[in-house]
């Protein structure tokens, strides 16, 4: 079955990182993604993951997986308070698809 | 600059009463998507066109139906609203079928009130 499960909140203080977690229980997806929504707005891909890697960093953003166990984090250094928002965890398949299983997303609170 | 527009950004209707949410697009992509996102939920896929050919989940509610006249403009119509359709309705593109180099773009969303 396709299911992605997080955290509904997460609270951090600025300044320290943040780690987001994500379980998902389709072995065969390949794309592995993480989104952003800011109050008022769309869903902003952030970074993804092919389900080949172990492990990608983009300035601020490492994205760790961990296919045996399906996890995947994403980690937010130095967490400033524009962090704060709701993020997705979603992941699609390899065929080429147009269906991507999004989780219902966390929500990061981060305090001056 | 704004790639997905979505229009209006909120609407009111009555229960039963049917309602059209707009979607426009400048990314000249093939594929348009509607999403439904209830609160504290994953957003949910009703159904997407690849150019022309529509494409519906298969438990999209009959009640949901979609429109799409040309390229840059796509319609979700909701027949008869019911308290359940309350929600967060994203309208989403992509150029072609998803891919690491094919994501895709949201809209900001229309969130829409049944009363």
């Amino acid at each position: 079955g396709e299911d992605v499960e997080q955290s509904l909140f997460l609270s951090v203080r600025e300044g320290d990182s943040s780690v987001i977690n994500c379980t998902y229980t389709d072995s065969s997806s390949t794309y592995l993604y993480w989104y952003k929504q800011e109050p008022g707005a769309g869903l902003q891909l952030l970074t993804y993951i092919f389900s080949n890697m172990d492990m990608k960093q983009d300035q601020r953003l490492t994205v760790l997986l961990n296919k045996k166990d399906k996890h995947l984090s994403l980690r937010i250094a130095d967490t400033q308070t524009g962090d704060s928002a709701i993020y997705f965890c979603a992941e699609s398949k390899n065929t080429g698809g147009f269906k991507t299983i999004f989780g219902a997303g966390t929500r990061l609170f981060v305090k001056a | 600059d704004a790639m997905v527009i979505q229009n209006p950004r909120y609407q009111v209707t009555q229960f039963g009463k049917p309602v059209t949410l707009s979607c426009s697009q400048t990314l000249n992509h093939n594929v348009m998507y509607w999403y439904q996102q209830k609160s504290s939920q994953a957003p949910k896929l009703l159904f997407h066109y690849y150019d022309k050919d529509f494409n519906n989940e298969a438990d999209t509610p009959d009640n949901f139906q979609s429109r799409r006249p040309n390229t840059s403009f796509c319609f979700l119509d909701i027949r008869s609203p019911g308290l359940g359709d309350a929600a967060m309705y994203l309208c989403a593109t992509s150029r072609a079928r998803l891919s690491s180099t094919d994501t895709q773009y949201f809209g900001p969303g229309t969130r829409l009130t049944v009363l």
